[in-house]
């Protein structure tokens, strides 16, 4: 199994805390990822890296930031939880960008329940 | 627009039987990759299997076998000789050169229940 662990797994937080999840990887994959999977939407990209400080955003990062200052280590901060972000994120990580027969793996994923 | 279409919210299949899961996919890139995930009830994203735009046979991995019509821009799972541990959401996903960072863009998923 890919080396790519998420922190804390469960959390509980109140309306308008700031919240930081930790993806931590031991893979030295280039590439990462964070998505959100909520019911009927599938799963949506958050923010993605493709180097260390090197970020951009994704189809719905609106009230998400993220840093990478290490290879291993991927961040998303939500800066001021609401409910609607309630929801189960993965970070994935990936080898290569080419779109060939490269997979991503993903974390255990994060159980974020915002009241 | 859609990237990636599975139009069966839910289906049901018998142990031993065969099972089609459909995904279509909307790309102009020449060049992509299809992969199809599992998600048991337990949660974890579980990598089955890949499909490359330029691979001139169908992907195969044990039980599963990815129906590929190019043509028709389908990419379909077939999991043969269904077991009951095959219950779960299924996941189909492209990547393409186009993505955000090459990120997968994937369907909203089909739920496959399998009965003894």
């Amino acid at each position: 199994d890919a080396g790519i662990t998420q922190s804390p797994r469960h959390k509980v937080t109140e309306t308008g805390t700031p919240v930081t999840l930790r993806c931590h990887q031991t893979e030295n994959h280039r590439y990462m990822y964070w998505y959100r999977q909520d019911p009927g939407h599938g799963l949506r990209l958050i923010h993605y890296s493709y180097g260390v400080k090197d970020t951009d955003k994704g189809e719905v990062s609106d009230g998400y930031s993220v840093s990478r200052s290490k290879t291993e280590d991927f961040l998303l901060t939500l800066e001021s939880a609401t409910s609607s972000q309630t929801s189960v994120y993965f970070c994935a990580i990936s080898e290569s960008a080419a779109p060939t027969n490269t997979e991503a793996f993903f974390g255990q994923g994060t159980r974020l329940t915002v009241v | 627009a859609q990237k990636i279409t599975q139009t069966q919210p839910g289906m049901f299949v018998q142990e031993k039987e065969a099972v089609t899961l459909d995904c279509t996919y909307d790309t102009s890139d020449p060049s992509y990759g299809l992969f199809w995930y599992k998600q048991p009830s337990s949660g974890e994203m579980i990598f089955l299997i890949y499909q490359g735009s330029y691979d001139q046979q169908n992907a195969t991995e044990g039980r599963y076998s990815l129906n590929f019509q190019k043509a028709r821009k389908s990419a379909n799972l077939v999991i043969s000789a269904s077991q009951l541990g095959d219950s779960a959401m299924y996941f189909c996903a492209m990547r393409e050169r186009s993505n955000s960072g090459y990120a997968l863009n994937f369907g909203k998923g089909t739920s496959l229940l399998v009965t003894p």
